[in-house]
């Protein structure tokens, strides 16, 4: 199947920097990339979608000027967690997807704010 | 986007069947189920999609029923690499369309 990645696999940062997470469609274009957000023992929640070159559609609640999601090409979109706080720590997945490709899911970001 | 509804969680033992079953009664006519597995800290992992009647792969197969309203992912003779969590989801066949996923349901595999 198609692969997609992240970077970084993990980070720690301080309460009060932003953290920047790459998703990269490794051998295919992704028109669509999403992503999620999910705590301990929770299902994935859904916080954004993105196409490329516009602008990203957030879920209900979810502060679009704190996720700042950018998907400036057809393999490369980025998730800025701005003035991260503790309770933003959390394990950060992205999928892309694309007609007649499939959805796929990249190996996910943990993201610690101390 | 139709709900989905799992049984929270599942106990097997090496080498049996497993049969998962997803409620999804609000499914619409351009919806695919879709099946995937999640380890911890990882993503998700496609197992298996299909429309209507029966799907199998090396991996899976996948039931549905005519008036699709459920599914049922069956793994035949786990092991204890199949410990996962496993989420069906229902959406457009259009693999841009975003997924909602729903609790899953956790299944443990014990020697």
């Amino acid at each position: 199947g198609a692969v997609v990645s992240q970077h970084p696999s993990w980070v720690i940062c301080k309460s009060g920097t932003s953290v920047k997470i790459e998703c990269r469609s490794l051998d295919f274009q992704a028109t669509t990339m999403f992503w999620y957000r999910q705590f301990p023992k929770q299902s994935l929640m859904l916080m954004a979608t993105s196409n490329e070159g516009s602008k990203a559609t957030y879920e209900q609640g979810v502060e679009k000027d704190k996720f700042l999601i950018n998907h400036a090409s057809l393999t490369l979109s980025t998730l800025t967690v701005t003035s991260a706080h503790p309770e933003d720590s959390s394990f950060y997945i992205c999928s892309a997807g694309t007609s007649g490709v499939g959805q796929y899911f990249g190996p996910g970001t943990r993201l610690t704010v101390t | 986007l139709a709900k989905t509804t799992q049984p929270i969680s599942m106990d097997s033992y090496e080498g049996q069947e497993v049969n998962i079953t997803c409620s999804h009664n609000n499914i619409a006519t351009n919806d695919y189920i879709t099946w995937y597995q999640q380890f911890p800290s990882q993503g998700p992992r496609f197992i298996i999609q299909g429309y209507k009647t029966k799907v199998t792969n090396e991996v899976a197969s996948l039931f549905i029923p005519a008036d699709r309203k459920s599914s049922t992912l069956s793994l035949p003779r786990v092991s204890l690499s199949d410990t996962a969590v496993y989420y069906c989801l229902v959406g457009g066949g259009d693999n841009t369309d975003k997924l909602i996923f729903g609790t899953g349901t956790r299944l443990q595999v014990f020697p």
